[in-house]
Parts: C-alpha cells; structure tokens; sequence
C-alpha cells in the first residue's frame, strides 16, 4: 500500500528557505489520478492546504503563499519536495504531505507529518 | 479565519449519534460535491473518513456517514465510541484561487 514519507531540517532560521522532501513508498507518483500536495497545521490550528504537483509537473498553490513556494517533483526518485522561502515565525508548523484524488479531491493518504520550527 | 464554518466542540455519550456540520458558500460546499471529512487523533495525521459528501473509503467504519444540504456538509457519527474522541475536519474544492479549503476543526469528545 501506498505510504508517504516527509523528510528535511526540524529548524530553520528566519528569511531562509524551507525545504521538505516527501517519498512515496508502495505505488508510483507517475501512475497518475493524483495530486501530490502539501499541507500544515500551525500548534494547536487546523489545517492549511499550500499546494499541489502532478507527477507532468503541473503546479497549483494557495494564493496566499504562491509568491513563496516551490513544489518539485522528481518521478526518478519518487519524491515531490516543497521550498517555502522568506520564512518566519509565522511558518512554524507541522508540514505533512498528502495523496489527493484528482477525481475525488480527497487526501486520502498523509504523510506522518514533520515539525518545522523557524528561529533563530 | 477558516473559509468553512464548523463548531469548535461537540460532545456526546458512548452509544448515541451526534453531527458536525460544515458551512460554506456557493463557490465551495454549495457548488461542488467534492467535500470531504477528516478524523485527527492528537499528534497524529489527519484520516480520510468521508469523500464526495457521503462516500466512505475502505476500512472505514459505517457509524460514520456524509450529507449535504445546501451550503451546509454534515458529519454524523452513530454509536459513539470511546475511540471516536478527535478533531474532525471538513474540506471542499472551492472555486475561488485557493482551490481547497479546510474548515476550523470541531473537538469531539466522547463523555
């Protein structure tokens, strides 16, 4: 079954760049019908959808931090990867990464989830 | 602010149904059957429990359904359970530019 893996620093200092790794393990990213996308929770706040790759490389991202994100895929490795620069304090959060049905829109496999701490 | 309306708690006994709803608008509840329910234990990810309204994935308890009624989703849960206690989390395809939305999570907590 198909099992989703973040990876990258727990802390990152402010006005540097945030970067995660996700490696799907169990199913291929260029089996297509899926978004590959990235999610966070600030502590203790509800979720946050930052954006989304398809494994042909099309990318969608949350108006909000459009200006400041990045998301890659890397179908040789079989991992999508998120950078989130300019960061700050504001950034800290849990980052997970999620398996979208391009049909159903749901996210029905998460990553475990990583903590991202901005400070100095 | 989340773009889709929840309560922040509701509670119930073990034994008895309750129902989270999920308001939003025309341009993502309203318009589109693409909501979708998440169940969240603490420090853990979220669990896709409900997608398209009222469809449940495999391996999903039948206690938990979906509906929708106008710009209003539901979650109902019947029978609670001890192990039901979580944060439950609605989400939609909007039209706007941010395509998904989530709403502002609802603590159950099973008395």
């Amino acid at each position: 079954q198909v099992q989703l893996q973040e990876s990258g620093p727990g802390l990152v200092k402010p006005s540097q760049t945030l970067s995660l790794t996700c490696t799907v393990s169990g199913g291929s990213i260029s089996s297509g019908g899926y978004y590959w996308s990235w999610i966070r929770q600030h502590p203790g706040k509800g979720l946050e959808w930052i954006g989304y790759i398809y494994y042909s490389g099309s990318t969608y991202y949350n108006p909000s931090l459009k200006s400041r994100v990045t998301i890659s895929v890397d179908t040789s490795k079989n991992q999508f990867s998120l950078k989130l620069s300019s960061v700050t304090a504001a950034d800290t959060a849990v980052y997970y990464c999620a398996r979208a049905g391009k049909l159903s829109g749901a996210f029905d496999i998460w990553g475990q989830g990583t903590m991202v701490t901005v400070s100095s | 602010q989340s773009a889709l309306t929840q309560p922040a708690s509701v509670s119930g006994s073990p034994g008895q149904s309750i129902t989270i709803s999920c308001t939003g608008t025309s341009s993502d509840v309203g318009g589109y059957n693409y909501v979708s329910w998440y169940q969240q234990h603490p420090g853990k990810a979220p669990k896709l429990m409900i997608y398209e309204v009222s469809n449940r994935p495999s391996g999903v308890s039948n206690r938990f359904s979906g509906s929708k009624s106008g710009n209003t989703a539901s979650l109902t849960i019947s029978g609670l359970q001890a192990e039901d206690e979580a944060d439950y989390y609605c989400s939609s395809y909007t039209s706007s530019s941010t395509q998904w939305v989530f709403g502002g999570g609802t603590k159950l907590t099973v008395l």
